[in-house]
């Protein structure tokens, strides 16, 4: 099946600092989506990439739909600490299932 | 309702007893999947249902594990025959045809 690999797997900030966190896969995608899960609830959809090249931002975060089409970055600026959780990306070709990536947890300290 | 819900959001349950978890996914949404997430860990693909086709059951881990849907509607996931390693939470999602997908609060198995 198809493989992401999410990277890093973990993350500990400083308040204001800005984090980065990517995805790659082995197959070319043509959805890119990426979601935040707070602890005790469901992920939640943070932003949706539908074109390779497309930069697209959400408030603080920002993504991209990488080039090649396998491979996708999310960028918070300036954290906060009700940025913490875990953060997923997903993708998917055309006709097939959505494949998530292990997750990012982030911690952001005061 | 507007998003997709689940029940129960709490289950506690004995080895070796059969439970059932319900979703309700968003209407409309003609995909369906169910994931497994244990403490601290990632989403494990259990079961996805698209539409009126054949559903991909390649992510349940044993004969124990199955799921229905009726038409693009209600779902359940049943458990046989529950062990202690089936402890997790279980969450449902559904997508739009433009495939962004969303999920429920999931429900929480807790196997003594």
């Amino acid at each position: 099946g198809q493989q992401l690999n999410q990277s890093p797997q973990s993350m500990f900030i400083q308040e204001g600092e800005d984090v980065s966190m990517n995805c790659t896969s082995s197959s070319i995608f043509n959805t890119w989506l990426w979601y935040k899960q707070d602890p005790g609830e469901g992920p939640v959809l943070l932003i949706a990439l539908y074109k390779a090249g497309e930069l697209t931002s959400n408030g603080r975060l920002t993504a991209q739909f990488g080039i090649t089409r396998k491979d996708s970055f999310l960028n918070i600026s300036a954290s906060i600490p009700s940025d913490v959780g875990i953060y997923f990306c997903a993708g998917r070709t055309s006709g097939s299932r959505l494949t998530f990536g292990e997750g990012t947890q982030l911690t952001v300290n005061p | 309702g507007a998003g997709v819900s689940q029940s129960p959001s709490n289950k506690v349950t004995e080895k070796g007893k059969d439970v059932e978890l319900r979703c309700d996914p968003i209407s409309g949404h003609t995909a369906l999947y169910w994931y497994r997430q244990r403490l601290g860990q990632g989403l494990e693909f259990l079961i996805y249902f698209q539409g009126n086709s054949a559903p991909d059951k390649s992510g349940l881990p044993s004969d124990r594990f199955s799921a229905e849907r009726t038409g693009e509607s209600v779902s359940t996931l049943t458990i046989q025959r529950t062990q202690q390693e089936d402890s997790a939470v279980y969450l449902c999602a559904s997508s739009s045809a433009t495939g962004e997908l969303f999920f429920g609060e999931g429900s929480r198995l807790t196997v003594l």
